[in-house]
C-alpha cells in the first residue's frame, strides 16, 4: 500500500471548518483513499473514503486531487466531539489475498477549541 | 461502530495465564481483523481472517498468539502465557469482503491488563 504523510497535529475553532491534508504521492491507479477516525481511547471509526472523484457523506466531504497524489478531508463544522486523531490510508480494492487490511500510520491530531 | 461487537472489554490476567478475546463481527460480514495498540502507539495490523481461513497473519507474534474464525460463532483471538508486554488494547474490525471496495468496521475494543 502507498504510504500517506499528514501532519502531526492541527488545531481548530470549534464551529468552523477543519481541513485535513494528506499527501500519498506514490498512489497507484486502483488504491482507494480512506479516511479513520480514532476519538480516545475508542475503535477506528470510518469516515469516508474515494477513489477519484470528490465524495460527500453526513460527517465530512472528501476532496481528490486532479493526480490523485493528495486529499483533503473536510468537516464543515467542527464540534468538540470530532476531537480524535484523523487517520488517511490509502489501499488497493478487495481484489484477493492479503490487500484487504488497513495500514495504520500515526495520523492527524485534530483538537477543536471551544 | 455498525455492530462489531468485541467481548470482555476489559480484561485482567495475571502473568502466565492465557486471554481469550472475541469479535463478533457484523451480520453478513464473513472478513475479520485484529490489530494491537500499544499504549501511546498506533494501530499495529496483527491478523486477517475470512470464514475457517487465516489469510495474513503477518503481524502476529510468532509465538503464543493465535486466531481462529469458524464457521460458526465469534472470532477468537487468543494469548497464551500472558506477558505483561501484552498488556494493549486490542480492536476487531469486520467488512463485507465482496470485490471491489468495501469499508472495515471496528469494534469498541478490548483491553487487555496483565498484572
Amino acid at each position: 500500500d502507498a504510504k500517506t504523510t499528514q501532519p502531526p497535529s492541527m488545531d481548530c475553532a470549534e464551529g468552523r471548518a477543519a481541513n485535513l491534508p494528506c499527501n500519498h504521492s506514490t498512489i497507484s491507479g486502483n488504491e482507494y483513499v480512506y479516511w479513520y477516525r480514532q476519538i480516545h481511547s475508542q475503535g477506528p471509526q470510518y469516515i469516508i473514503h474515494g477513489l477519484k472523484n470528490n465524495e460527500t457523506n453526513e460527517m465530512a466531504s472528501l476532496i481528490i486531487t486532479e493526480d490523485r497524489k493528495s486529499s483533503t478531508l473536510i468537516l464543515p463544522h467542527a464540534t468538540l466531539r470530532d476531537t480524535a486523531v484523523y487517520y488517511c490510508i490509502v489501499r488497493v480494492g478487495m481484489s484477493g489475498g492479503s490487500n484487504y487490511k488497513l495500514t495504520f500510520g500515526k495520523g492527524t491530531l485534530l483538537t477543536v477549541n471551544p | 461502530n455498525a455492530g462489531v461487537m468485541q467481548n470482555p472489554r476489559h480484561l485482567v490476567r495475571r502473568r502466565g495465564q492465557e486471554a481469550r478475546l472475541r469479535c463478533s463481527p457484523v451480520k453478513g460480514h464473513s472478513h475479520v481483523y485484529w490489530y494491537r495498540q500499544l499504549p501511546e502507539e498506533g494501530l499495529k495490523f496483527m491478523v486477517y481472517l475470512q470464514k475457517e481461513n487465516i489469510i495474513d497473519e503477518s503481524g502476529m507474534p510468532k509465538e503464543r498468539f493465535s486466531a481462529e474464525f469458524p464457521k460458526e460463532g465469534p472470532s477468537i483471538l487468543r494469548i497464551q502465557q500472558v506477558v505483561r508486554g501484552d498488556s494493549a488494547a486490542y480492536f476487531c474490525a469486520s467488512a463485507k469482503g465482496d470485490r471491489g471496495y468495501t469499508e472495515a468496521f471496528f469494534g469498541q475494543g478490548t483491553r487487555l491488563t496483565v498484572v
